[in-house]
């Protein structure tokens, strides 16, 4: 069975703090992906990484960056220099090779004060 | 950019009614899925559907819950007898085939409160 854990349930920083959320995950797969999610106040969910388990490369998007490391099983994510912007909840989320849905882990709420 | 569209964005419907979000998926998009997010928890995953029937659901999608494809264009949740607990936010989202390589589009969401 697969399963996220995002154990932070809130972090407050303070404007250009830099920050690092974690995931770590569960699943019997060798083939599955992971993804990162922001939901800001208004609701909505928006898409901000895909990264697939053959693929343990690091990456940054600006301010952003992952960390991908399968040795032990985590996913996390890092904003450098945070903003007030920055400030919603962020789903870490697995989807397995056969499987065709998305399981979340519970949220991290991120404050993000001036 | 090609979106995932949801209608309505906020419903209020009494206990005991029947409603139905509507979402229009990515045209070539091939699967369809629903979640939900009650207030202030994690997304939940209903259901998927690919090929006109369901290929997976969760214990949440009991017998009140039921999906439907009823053109080329939307993709609808239906809830036959509304209960308070299924208030939350829905959403809807399509995918081009199940193993993600492309990604995965959620709609804005339907905001659902049941009083």
């Amino acid at each position: 069975a697969q399963k996220v854990t995002q154990a932070q349930t809130e972090i407050s920083v303070v404007e250009k703090e830099d920050v690092t959320l974690d995931c770590v995950y569960e699943t019997r797969d060798t083939t599955y992906y992971l993804f990162w999610y922001k939901q800001p106040p208004s609701g909505e969910l928006v898409f901000l990484i895909r990264r697939n388990s053959f693929d343990e490369q690091n990456e940054i998007s600006g301010r952003y960056s992952w960390n991908f490391q399968k040795s032990t099983s985590s996913f996390n994510f890092t904003i450098t220099a945070s903003q007030v912007v920055d400030s919603a909840v962020y789903f870490c989320a697995l989807s397995e090779e056969y499987g065709n849905k998305l399981v979340f882990g519970a949220g991290t709420i991120l404050r993000v004060k001036s | 950019e090609p979106e995932v569209t949801q209608t309505p964005s906020h419903q209020v419907t009494q206990m005991g009614q029947e409603v139905i979000l509507r979402c229009v998926p990515i045209s070539n998009h091939l699967y369809f899925y629903w979640y939900r997010q009650i207030l202030g928890q994690k997304v939940e995953f209903l259901v998927s559907f690919y090929n006109n029937e369901i290929s997976e659901k969760s214990e949440i999608f009991d017998d009140q819950f039921s999906v439907e494809r009823p053109d080329g264009s939307n993709f609808t949740l239906k809830i036959r007898s509304t209960k308070l607990e299924d208030s939350a936010m829905y959403f809807c989202a399509s995918s081009v085939r199940a193993r993600y390589d492309y990604g995965y589009t959620f709609g804005s969401g339907t905001r659902l409160t049941v009083v």
